[in-house]
């Protein structure tokens, strides 16, 4: 088993709708999480961090987290084309990353 | 102070030949990262320092990578006879020793092995 899973995707939402990302992580000790978007030939960029169980919201975004299923996920409402990119779950405890899930939004 | 920076951008040598890069971290920034990426996948740890201490090397760290951060600021990763499978995207990034550290990446240099 992976220490952080991610579905590839690619996911394809249309413009406007809400794009739901889910990662799920192995260590039970992990105490921050983070969830960063990279577009194609650049590095990542921090969009969420989340620690505590529950939902974090800032702007369009939305982390979600739940330590006692493993589990961390992003919501994206009212996607927009620029959107569309790489998004990587990481988990702190090793520094750890998920591969990405590749969301296409649709115009 | 904009931000990580990493030198080169891009690198394409030889297989067999030596090469180093770069990183520089966000001034106050006690903690510095590297990272490689091939493509489709997630940025794999490599190693990490703390001041001008190296405190975790990765096991996919061979003898012929090694990394330094002589003064506790800048930092250089050297690969030694480079193979074709070295070919990646080498990334930086930099933090401070916090509850919750958050790290912010660099550009990355992108390296090609012939």
């Amino acid at each position: 088993q992976k220490e952080v899973e991610q579905n590839s995707g690619p996911l394809s939402v249309p413009e406007g709708a809400i794009a739901s990302l889910n990662c799920t992580y192995s260590d039970r000790v992990s105490q921050s999480f983070f969830w960063y978007r990279q577009y194609s030939g650049k590095s990542p960029e921090l969009i969420m961090s989340i620690y505590s169980n529950g939902d974090k919201e800032d702007g369009r975004f939305t982390a979600q987290l739940n330590k006692a299923s493993q589990y961390v996920s992003l919501l994206i409402r009212d996607s927009q084309p620029s959107d569309s990119a790489t998004y990587l779950c990481a988990v702190h405890q090793k520094v750890t990353f998920g591969t990405g899930t590749k969301l296409q939004v649709i115009p | 102070d904009t931000g990580v920076s990493q030198d080169p951008r891009h690198k394409i040598t030889k297989r067999g030949q030596n090469v180093t890069f770069r990183c520089d971290p966000i001034s106050e920034h006690n903690r510095l990262y590297w990272y490689r990426q091939t493509l489709g996948q997630g940025p794999e740890f490599l190693t990490y320092f703390q001041n001008e201490a190296q405190l975790e090397k990765s096991r996919l760290l061979s003898d012929r990578f090694s990394a330094e951060r002589p003064k506790g600021s800048f930092s250089t990763l050297e690969i030694q006879r480079t193979e074709q499978g070295d070919s990646a995207m080498y990334l930086c990034a930099s933090s401070f020793d916090s509850i919750g550290e958050t790290q912010y990446f660099g550009p990355g240099t992108r390296l090609l092995v012939l």
